[in-house]
């Protein structure tokens, strides 16, 4: 069974620093993308950036770039979504979710981690 | 950069009604188009891929079409465990983006 596994909630002040993690298992970690998707409260889903754990592809939409990085561990299946210094906006829930990639095309999220909630607050 | 909207953004339908979203692509997208339905509370789940092939284990009332930049979810028969927010998404670009979302609910 293929399942994604997001890291607890967060609770975080302005200015700090924050990684939150996607472990996968049930299918070839290293085959697939991970993607991670912002939704802040009450509102829609948007893309933040993919990681292919199998190679060097990782891209960022441009409205997040340099704002967060996207790493994998690919020896423990496991994706990280970071931030250095995070601002109040940041406060959303974010999910992980797994996609097929073919001919260098990033395809549908076919599964979905449960979420890490972030709270950015002073 | 690829503009994806939906239309109606909410609706409100009897059970057993058949229920049609649009989502519109600013450019040609060709079938590479994905639906996903979102309760409230939880994770989005893929329903529909290349535009009209059904995730497994979706049931068979939900049914995707459309091309090119005009595409369509359509729900045979609403069911209460329909309510949700859907979501059309392209993956033509490099870095797929998601329409605004589609609220439906029972009158």
């Amino acid at each position: 069974e293929v399942q994604l596994v997001q890291s607890g909630a967060a609770v975080k002040k302005p200015g700090e620093s924050l990684k939150i993690s996607c472990k996968g298992s049930g299918y070839s970690f290293t085959t697939f993308y991970i993607g991670w998707v912002r939704q802040m409260p009450g509102k829609g889903l948007e893309w933040m950036g993919v990681i292919y754990p199998g190679g060097s592809d990782i891209r960022y939409s441009p409205s997040f770039q340099g704002q967060v990085t996207i790493s994998a561990v690919k020896s423990i299946s496991t994706a990280y979504l970071q931030w250095s210094s995070l601002r109040a906006s940041d406060t959303a829930m974010y999910y992980c979710a797994r996609l097929p990639g073919r001919d260098g095309r990033v395809l549908w999220a076919d599964f979905w981690g449960q979420g890490t909630l972030v709270t950015v607050s002073s | 950069d690829i503009q994806m909207t939906q239309s109606p953004s909410t609706l409100s339908a009897s059970v057993g009604d058949r229920v049609t979203i649009t989502c519109r692509a600013s450019q040609g997208i060709s079938n590479y188009l994905a639906w996903y339905q979102q309760k409230p509370g939880k994770a989005p789940r893929l329903l529909i891929y290349a535009t009209s092939t059904l995730q497994s284990g979706v049931p068979s009332r939900f049914r995707g079409g459309g091309s090119g930049t005009d595409f369509t979810l359509t729900i045979s028969s609403l069911q209460p465990e329909d309510v949700a927010t859907y979501y059309c998404q392209e993956y033509n670009s490099a870095l797929g983006t998601f329409g605004p979302g589609t609220t439906v609910d029972i009158k």
